[in-house]
C-alpha cells in the first residue's frame, strides 16, 4: 500500500539547536516528495520539493530535506531554528501514478521556545 | 504556478443546511482536487473533480455527502449537505497541470457548522 508516515507528531527545540523532521513513505512507484509549512491560522506554504536530479534539497526559510531512496525517506532539516519556525509541518506525496493527488502526512508541530 | 480563489472564505453555517465552496483558477488545468483539513489534523482527500465526468471520491467520502461539479477546466464545485458540526474544517481546493506533478493549493474555506 502507499502512504506517508510522519514519525514525530511534536518536536520541542531551543532556539538555535539544530532540528530533524523525519517523512517517511511506502511506494511500488516512483515519488514526487514536498515538505509544506502552515503558520497558526494560515495556509499552506510550499516549503521545498523534489522532483528529480540532487537528492539534497533546498528550500525557503533556511530549510532543506534529503531524499533517500533506499530508505524511503524525505527528512527535513534546519541547522539553527528560530522562534519564528514555531508551525505544523507537513510532508506530502504524489504518487507517480497518472491522476493521483498528493497525499499528506498527519503532520509534525514544531515548537521552539528561547 | 496557479492563482486560485475560493468563495466564501469562510462561512458559519446551520445545522442541516448545506453550503457550496467555488474554486476559481486562473487558467486551464489538468486535474482539481478538494480536501479537508479538520481541527488540528491534516490534509485529507476528498475528491478528484473531473471535467464531464462525475467525481472520484476516496475512501470515506460519497456523492451524497459532497457532490462535486467541474464544468470546465478553470471552474469547480464542492457542496457540503446536510452539515453536522463534524464538518467544520477547512476546505481546499488544489490544482495541477500537465506533464503535473506538482500540486497549487487555494487559500480555504472556513466552515463552522452550528
Amino acid at each position: 500500500a502507499q502512504s506517508v508516515t510522519q514519525l514525530d507528531s511534536q518536536v520541542p527545540v531551543f532556539e538555535e539547536a539544530p532540528v530533524e523532521l523525519r517523512c517517511n513513505y511506502s511506494s511500488s512507484v516512483s515519488v514526487y516528495l514536498f515538505w509544506y509549512v502552515q503558520y497558526p491560522n494560515q495556509g499552506l506554504q510550499l516549503l521545498l520539493k523534489y522532483l528529480s536530479g540532487s537528492t539534497l534539497v533546498k528550500g525557503i526559510n533556511g530549510f532543506e530535506a534529503e531524499f533517500n531512496k533506499s530508505q524511503t525517506s524525505f527528512h527535513l532539516r534546519k541547522p539553527s531554528v528560530h522562534i519564528s519556525d514555531t508551525a505544523e509541518y507537513f510532508c506530502a506525496v504524489r504518487f507517480n501514478q497518472a491522476g493521483t493527488a498528493l497525499i499528506f502526512g498527519k503532520g509534525t508541530t514544531l515548537s521552539v521556545s528561547s | 504556478s496557479a492563482v486560485i480563489s475560493q468563495k466564501p472564505s469562510r462561512d458559519i453555517c446551520q445545522r442541516g443546511t448545506s453550503l457550496t465552496i467555488q474554486c476559481q483558477v486562473d487558467s486551464q488545468v489538468t486535474m482539481m482536487f478538494w480536501y479537508r483539513q479538520q481541527p488540528g489534523q491534516s490534509l485529507t482527500l476528498i475528491a478528484t473533480a473531473n471535467q464531464g465526468s462525475e467525481a472520484t471520491y476516496e475512501s470515506g467520502f460519497v456523492i451524497d455527502k459532497f457532490p462535486i461539479s467541474r464544468p470546465n477546466l478553470t471552474f469547480s464545485t464542492l457542496t457540503v449537505s446536510n452539515m453536522s458540526p463534524e464538518d467544520s474544517s477547512i476546505y481546499l481546493c488544489s490544482v495541477g497541470r500537465d506533464p503535473y506533478n506538482e500540486q497549487f493549493f487555494g487559500p480555504g474555506t472556513r466552515l463552522t457548522v452550528l
